[in-house]
């Protein structure tokens, strides 16, 4: 499993937009990368998946350079109810990586008025 | 459409007193199954990961056990609570196909 490392936290205001990079150096030809977001006493929430290029949902923007070692969760636009821990999580379907799902420590995201 | 259900949200034991925590999950079959531990302000611990009835892993050694009953329902256990088994624990289901996984509500453990 590709390991993933992420800034520890943002800071961000209202309407901005936000990039947010996650580093994974060993990712494995066959790897997806994964976003979720946490609000506090709530489990995670998948937010976008992408291989490679450029994913666009309503809520994010995946970008991954074409050598994978990077992505970056980019939020159009932010409130104050994007406050919240962000994990970068990587896996494939070789070496059980879609069975076993590990999340980093993730980035801690705080959007201010 | 899927959703899992995960009890109780809360919980209060004393140490060395048993716990049992259920999850199931509906709409879907064969699903893969976790059981997830988060201290305050920190991340996501994988503790169990299961890929069917009795094919379970365990990530991190510790007085906790899982155990799968049925296709669709994770239960974690322990037969005495420790004082560090505080946290959040949360149960969550993914097809096994990606890496996109659903959590339940979580379950918020005090051992006192």
């Amino acid at each position: 499993l590709a390991k993933t490392t992420q800034p520890i936290s943002m800071d961000s205001y209202e309407g901005q937009e936000v990039n947010i990079t996650c580093s994974h150096n060993n990712i494995a030809t066959n790897d997806y990368i994964t976003w979720y977001q946490q609000f506090p006493s709530q489990g995670p929430r998948f937010i976008i998946q992408g291989y490679k290029t450029k994913v666009t949902n309503e809520v994010a923007s995946l970008f991954i350079p074409a050598d994978r070692k990077s992505s970056t969760l980019s939020l159009p636009r932010v409130s104050l109810s994007d406050t919240a821990v962000y994990y970068c999580l990587v896996g494939g379907p070789l070496g059980g990586g879609y069975n076993k799902l590990i999340f980093g420590a993730g980035t801690r995201l705080a959007v201010h008025p | 459409s899927q959703t899992i259900h995960q009890w109780p949200a809360t919980l209060v034991q004393p140490v060395g007193s048993p716990l049992s925590l259920e999850c199931t999950v509906e709409g879907t079959s064969n699903p893969n199954l976790y059981w997830y531990r988060q201290a305050a302000g920190r991340g996501l611990q994988l503790l169990f990961y299961s890929i069917g009835i009795d094919q379970i892993s365990s990530e991190v050694p510790q007085n906790l056990s899982a155990s799968r009953p049925q296709d669709r329902q994770f239960i974690l256990s322990s037969k005495k609570l420790l004082l560090s088994d505080s946290g959040f624990y949360l149960c969550a289901w993914s097809s096994g196909e990606n890496t996109e996984a659903f959590f339940g509500q979580g379950t918020r453990l005090t051992v006192v």
